[in-house]
């Protein structure tokens, strides 16, 4: 089955490191994605990683793909109060010579100051 | 370039009225999708369409209808709203890139509309 799963809530310090989970069922996944959404707004593309990589870095944000336990992590370094926003996971699954996103949960992140 | 535009950004209907929700795009995409939120359950994908003429369901599509006659535009019809439908509403818009992982697929989302159903 497809599936895509997050812890809730998050809660750091600013100036911390803040760590944010997924865990994903489905395999197949081609791309894996982390959006941002900030209150009363759209999701906002934060970052991406390609199936067959297993790091990303890209200034404060660091992604890590471990696919042996389909979990993706999303660790942003020195977190700021401008962080706080739900973060979803996501995948990319083919599907009928097309594909389709798949989202987890959110993920809320507060960070206090 | 306005991106992905949604109207109305705020409906509140009585259970049993019909409307429509707009989503129009101006990046020549030929993937557009809606998804719903909802506190707990993330988003999740009620219809969606490969290119204009063609569309399918996703994972809640009971209730809704949709249409793709242009590739810019994606509405989304309600037929008769019930109050399981109170939800916020995003309609996506991504490069369909032919080839099942061709390029970095990112979705570009509207901001959204809150409806509530009475």
């Amino acid at each position: 089955g497809e599936d895509v799963e997050q812890s809730l809530f998050l809660s750091v310090r600013e100036g911390d490191s803040s760590v944010i989970n997924c865990t994903y069922t489905d395999s197949s996944s081609t791309y894996l994605y982390w959006y941002k959404q900030e209150p009363g707004a759209g999701l906002q593309l934060l970052t991406y990683i390609f199936s067959n990589m297993d790091m990303k870095q890209d200034q404060r944000l660091t992604v890590l793909l471990n696919k042996k336990d389909k979990h993706l992590s999303l660790r942003i370094a020195d977190t700021q109060t401008g962080d706080s926003a739900i973060y979803f996971c996501a995948e990319s699954l083919p599907t009928s010579g097309t594909y389709k996103y798949i989202f987890g949960t959110g993920t809320r992140l507060k960070v206090l100051a | 370039n306005a991106g992905v535009t949604q109207t109305p950004k705020f409906q509140v209907l009585k259970t049993g009225q019909s409307m429509t929700l707009q989503c129009a795009q101006d990046m020549n995409h030929e993937y557009m999708s809606w998804y719903r939120q909802d506190p707990g359950m993330g988003l999740r994908l009620i219809h969606y369409s490969v290119g204009a003429g063609i569309t399918d369901q996703g994972e809640v599509p009971n209730g809704y209808n949709v249409s793709r006659s242009t590739t810019e535009d994606f509405p989304l019809r309600l037929l008769s709203a019930a109050p399981s439908q109170t939800s916020v509403y995003f309609c996506a818009s991504s490069m369909e890139g032919g080839e099942v992982g061709w390029g970095k697929t990112e979705a570009f989302f509207g901001q959204g509309t809150r409806l509530t159903v009475v």
